[in-house]
């Protein structure tokens, strides 16, 4: 079975740092992007940035360029999402995608992961 | 600048059908979207990718009660026999350049 599973929730404090994974299995990880998506709560989704774990191609979003650093590691089939200071307006639950090269479907979801920072 | 423009609500009775729709913005009618189903509670899934030309591709298991079309910057998609699992928000989605994921507003569906 495809499928993309995220690390658990993370309650943290201002100024903390983080780093959230996705692991996919079932399929070549090498062969496709992994997208982050943010959904702040109650609201809808927003597209963070892409890593194409075969040569670590980075793209990041305008709006999270500098705020959070995208990385792969493809021994382990494992995509991540850092922060180095979390801000309370980084609450949010963060979804993992798979996305096809050619076709270019974001076909396959992570189940996400509820990061909530407070202090 | 790419857009997608999506209406924030829809509802219909149960067994009816429901028809939402995707805008894309000016210069853009050419590009293809997909469909993404948030049932409450859950993470995104996947229904189809919708092209131009109305054809369209669905994710494994979709059933052919959700369905594609298209009329020059508009996608559209259809659930037809509605059952209340539908319930959820639908999210339209595009890619910009370099790889630049596009989500449009999401529009919740209310199964009366």
């Amino acid at each position: 079975e495809v499928q993309l599973v995220q690390s658990g929730a993370e309650v943290k404090k201002p100024g903390e740092s983080l780093k959230i994974s996705c692991k996919g299995s079932g399929y070549s990880f090498t062969s496709y992007w992994i997208g982050w998506v943010r959904q702040m709560p109650g609201k809808g989704l927003e597209w963070m940035g892409i890593i194409y774990p075969g040569d670590s191609d980075t793209r990041y979003s305008p709006s999270f360029q500098g705020q959070v650093t995208i990385s792969a590691d493809k021994s382990i089939s494992t995509a991540y999402l850092q922060w180095s200071s979390l801000k309370a307006s980084d609450t949010a639950m963060y979804y993992c995608a798979r996305r096809e090269v050619v076709a270019a479907r974001l076909d396959i979801w992570g189940q996400g992961t509820m990061v909530t920072v407070s202090s | 600048q790419l857009v997608l423009t999506q209406s924030p609500s829809a509802s219909a009775s149960l067994g009816a059908s429901v028809k939402l729709t995707c805008t894309l913005s000016s210069g853009h009618s050419s590009y293809a979207i997909a469909w993404h189903q948030q049932q409450p509670e859950k993470g995104p899934r996947y229904l189809m990718k919708l092209n131009s030309d109305g054809s369209h591709s669905k994710g494994d298991g979709i059933p052919d009660r959700f369905s594609g079309s298209s009329s020059g910057a508009e996608r559209y998609l259809t659930i037809s026999s509605l059952q209340s699992e539908d319930e959820a928000d639908y999210y339209c989605q595009t890619w910009g350049t370099g790889i630049q994921g596009v989500f449009g507003t999401g529009t919740k569906v209310t199964v009366l």
